[in-house]
């Protein structure tokens, strides 16, 4: 059975930093690109940062980019968020999601979210 | 960025109707290469994440009950849902994965009328 397991939400300061774990299981962690979706209180699905399978390729939201790095550890079944310079609308849920997808001979086709964690909840305030 | 705009953002259908949901996309998201629209609908009940129901924009996912199914090419997409039950109140959500900045539509709330 496929399960993402969400950690490392909280509280935190404006301008401060959290890292997010998402540990994957019931599946070759390393053969699937990997992303990040968040959820503000409320509000709708907002993509936010992809990694391909082999970590070679990352991939940010406009509204992330520079301050957010998203990474793996493919040895551990593991995918990260680092997030520095957090802002009150950084503040939603964290989903870490699994890419659906196919390859044929010439090319690879993903992107579908075919697998969610529950998430885990950022909350930027002073 | 693709912006994915779906109509209505709510709706309200009698249980046992038809329920159909729009997506439209700002440029078209289908692969020349492969002759597939990358687009994806999700369900969402409140306190849950989203479940996928379609992908390649009528492919059903394993498990989904046959009275959801989508449809449409290019621009244009539709997820309908044949007999609305009761356990399909939720809010749904088009996504594209032409752009590998995927992005979302803005979700529309389906209720029982």
């Amino acid at each position: 059975e496929v399960q993402l397991l969400e950690s490392g939400g909280g509280l935190v300061q404006p301008g401060g930093s959290l890292r997010l774990s998402c540990a994957a299981s019931g599946f070759s962690f390393s053969d699937f690109a990997m992303s990040w979706v968040r959820q503000a209180p409320g509000k709708g699905l907002e993509w936010v940062s992809a990694i391909s399978a082999g970590d070679a390729n990352t991939y940010y939201a406009d509204s992330v980019k520079g301050r957010f790095t998203i990474s793996r550890d493919n040895s551990k079944s593991t995918l990260y968020l680092q997030m520095n310079t957090l802002r009150p609308d950084d503040t939603a849920v964290y989903y870490c999601a699994r890419e659906g997808g196919y390859c044929s001979s010439s090319n690879c086709y993903r992107g579908y979210f075919d697998y969610w964690g529950q998430g885990t909840l950022v909350t930027v305030s002073s | 960025d693709i912006v994915m705009t779906q109509s209505p953002d709510s709706l309200a259908v009698s249980l046992g109707e038809r329920a159909t949901i729009k997506c439209k996309s700002s440029q078209s998201v289908l692969y020349s290469s492969n002759n597939k629209n990358s687009l994806a609908w999700y369900q969402q009940k409140p306190g849950q994440p989203p479940k996928l129901l379609i992908y390649w924009a009528s492919t059903r996912e394993f498990g989904v009950p046959d009275r959801f199914s989508g449809s449409g090419s290019g621009t244009d997409f539709t997820l309908t849902i044949s007999s609305l039950q009761a356990e399909d109140v939720a809010v749904y959500y088009c996504q594209q994965y032409y752009s590998t900045l995927y992005t979302f539509g803005q979700g529309t709330k389906l209720e029982i009328k």
